[in-house]
């Protein structure tokens, strides 16, 4: 079936801090991929996706490469900023159909000033 | 208002009790569906509904009963919860199957 894997949390970080969030998948096909940001007290909004192998997707200053050699999409951003505090959630969709959207666990991302 | 608002942001509620959770979209989107967030696991799909009528029913106890009147509303009916039930309930929406879902901000369900 289909899976998604996020490193554990929390992650606590200094503000201009380089961030890393792993996430690796296990899906059939070529799935879309995709990254959901949780702010404390809200639902998630969607932060970025990638559709295909090696697209890039990006959005306030974060990253992620679609790896289809490594199944992974890990989020990156160069400076993060307090306000960039909140959990982060890798997920993939196999069909394009929102029902099939299956998320990880979420990473908690706490950014100190 | 904009978005996708649901009520109420927090419920207390004992094993006995009877209560609804309200979801409105204000996008003119046609699909709508329940998501269980607990702890440090990953969202659940419970149901979702396009039309207004039930497309999906992840094998949810019948204790959780979900009514969609029309489609800009999505009502969760809940009824002689266990206290593993309590998670935050997430509503969201879309405009068909393949485009980006739109979540609330969430019920926060506490059972006693």
């Amino acid at each position: 079936g289909n899976s998604v894997t996020q490193m554990e949390g929390p992650v606590t970080l200094s503000e201009e801090a380089f961030l890393t969030i792993n996430c690796t998948y296990t899906a059939t096909g070529y799935p879309s991929l995709f990254w959901y940001v949780q702010y404390p007290g809200e639902g998630l909004q969607l932060l970025l996706k990638a559709t295909k192998a090696d697209d890039k997707g990006s959005n306030k200053g974060f990253e992620a490469t679609y790896r289809k050699e490594t199944t992974s999409f890990h989020l990156e951003k160069g400076s993060v900023q307090v306000s960039d505090s909140a959990v982060y959630f890798c997920a993939l969709n196999p069909s394009g159909s929102a029902r099939q959207l299956t998320f990880g666990s979420g990473t908690q991302l706490t950014v100190l000033p | 208002e904009t978005g996708v608002t649901q009520t109420p942001r927090h419920l207390v509620m004992g094993m006995t009790n009877k209560k609804s959770l309200k979801c409105e979209q204000h996008l003119g989107h046609n699909a709508m569906y329940w998501y269980k967030q607990s702890a440090k696991k990953p969202l659940e799909l419970m149901f979702v509904y396009s039309l207004e009528e039930r497309v999906e029913n992840n094998s949810v106890p019948s204790r959780f009963s979900p009514e969609c009147p029309n489609s800009s509303h999505l009502f969760l009916h809940l009824h002689t919860l266990q206290p593993e039930d309590s998670a935050l309930y997430l509503c969201a929406s879309s405009q068909g199957d393949n485009s980006p879902l739109h979540f609330g901000n969430g019920t926060r369900l506490t059972v006693t």
